[in-house]
């Protein structure tokens, strides 16, 4: 099984460049998040979505998007990219019922 | 509104010592609770969660944690520590039955395990 997969792993971005991030999970989850985690504070969540069509702010949402046009994916965009978006991305989702959650591996990104 | 405090945002313990991370909650709501394990440039590993069953929960590599409502803490211990424990520990809360099951995360400890 699958899971939770996020694309890319690894990237690097100049300052002000786009890029997106991709989350997919098959298990037909109604609920994703994407969170950044850096160091000393923990993960933030950055936006959500409560099911396909659907998203919402979450704690630092400034500088991102995201869609969620397919129920299976959850899409992180970055469109001018600035060093202080340098950081671990993690994607993550659940069920109705909300009592396991399943996190991505992980997406490394780094704006010089 | 839910949110978590993790006292101690680094930890050294001895090997073979008792290690206690402690974790207190604020949720409006009855809450589910997690605690994450995250090795060196690694994802988040599940050690083990609350959802409103015991309140003395077991989880993975010899941890546990207990559910204590009238203190709002949910502290995370292990008898005797190994040298393959040092990580970065993160507590968790979600509210039960919420819109939203999003989780929100303390700022982590991190555990050092001196030989």
């Amino acid at each position: 099984n699958a899971g939770v997969t996020q694309t890319p792993k690894f990237r690097v971005l100049k300052t002000g460049q786009s890029m997106t991030l991709l989350c997919a999970q098959d298990m037909n989850h109604e609920y994703m998040y994407w969170y950044r985690q850096d160091p000393g504070m923990g993960l933030r969540l950055i936006h959500y979505s409560v099911g396909e069509g659907t998203t919402a702010k979450g704690e630092v949402p400034d500088g991102y998007n995201v869609s969620r046009l397919k129920k299976q994916n959850f899409l992180l965009g970055l469109e001018s990219a600035a060093p202080s978006q340098t950081s671990v991305y993690f994607c993550a989702s659940t069920g109705t019922s909300g009592n396991t959650i399943y996190f991505g591996e992980g997406s490394w990104l780094t704006v010089v | 509104a839910q949110s978590v405090t993790q006292l101690g945002s680094h930890v050294s313990v001895s090997e073979g010592a008792l290690v206690l991370l402690r974790c207190n909650y604020s949720s409006s709501v009855p809450p589910y609770l997690f605690w994450y394990v995250q090795y060196p440039n690694q994802g988040l590993q599940l050690l083990l969660k609350y959802t409103s069953a015991a309140t003395l929960v077991k989880g993975i590599n010899g941890f546990e944690a207990e559910f204590k409502k009238s203190e709002t803490s949910f502290h995370l211990t292990k008898p005797s520590a190994h040298m393959s424990d040092a990580a970065e520990y993160f507590c968790a809360v979600s509210p039960y039955g919420g819109a939203t099951n999003k989780l929100i995360f303390g700022t982590g400890t991190l555990l050092a395990v001196q030989p």
